[in-house]
């Protein structure tokens, strides 16, 4: 079955930068996934796609900030130079014969 | 650029069928699959199904027996119909743009607002 894990908080200094990891189920590390962002009391908005050998594309207007790899079943968003407005949940989804997200990230900024 | 925008009732009495409308605009319904998630307050994403332009669908098998999703291409809009509805029901609607990859479903790309639907009598 396939599964999407996170971990449910992390936090982080203003300024600094932090890594949150999304991982696939068992038999599935091939699988490309996309990172959403979920600002307090907002829609979500859609961020990157990554694919397993970690090339990826962005979506429309997001900054350098966001970047994001690869490494196994393992998929990486990294932000950097933390702003208070980076304070979200973020949510990483996949696909297959439907669509899998994961249970979500709430990153608190410090 | 494609702009999405969910209408519908925000208040739905159990047993009742929640009806819900994405209008899409900026940008035509066609070459796309379409989707509607929704979210429970303070809970996480949860996929309902989705269309392709073709008027193909997929439904999430937790809800299968009791969704419908439809197009119609010439107002640009796709609709979620949800049967038989309980307090479980309640979230907000999203309805969101599907990119396609080989001829199939991909990530979300574009999301609407939302629209909060409460259940109650």
């Amino acid at each position: 079955q396939l599964v999407l894990t996170q971990s449910p908080s992390a936090s982080a200094s203003l300024g600094a930068s932090v890594k949150l990891t999304c991982t696939l189920s068992s038999g599935h590390s091939s699988y490309a996934i996309a990172w959403h962002q979920q600002q307090p009391e907002k829609g979500p908005r859609y961020l990157m796609k990554v694919n397993s050998d970690g090339s990826y594309s962005k979506g429309d207007g997001i900054p350098d900030r966001f970047s994001v790899s690869s490494s196994g079943a393992e998929r990486y968003l990294t932000i950097s130079s933390l702003q208070s407005e980076d304070e979200a949940d973020y949510y990483c989804q996949t696909w297959d014969t439907g669509m899998v997200f994961g249970g979500g990230t709430k990153l608190t900024v410090l | 650029q494609v702009q999405l925008q969910e209408s519908g009732p925000g208040l739905v009495k159990p047993s009742e069928t929640l009806s819900l409308t994405c209008t899409v605009s900026g940008g035509s319904i066609s070459s796309y699959y379409w989707t509607w998630i929704r979210q429970p307050p303070g809970k996480g994403l949860e996929w309902i199904g989705y269309i392709y332009y073709s008027g193909s669908t997929n439904y999430n098998p937790s809800l299968k027996s009791r969704v419908t999703i439809s197009l119609d291409t010439s107002k640009n809009q796709f609709s979620l119909k949800l049967t038989s509805v309980t307090a479980a029901d309640a979230a907000v609607y999203y309805c969101a743009r599907v990119a396609v990859l080989a001829a199939t479903p991909a990530q979300v790309d574009i999301w609407g607002q939302g629209t909060m639907v409460t259940v109650s009598s």
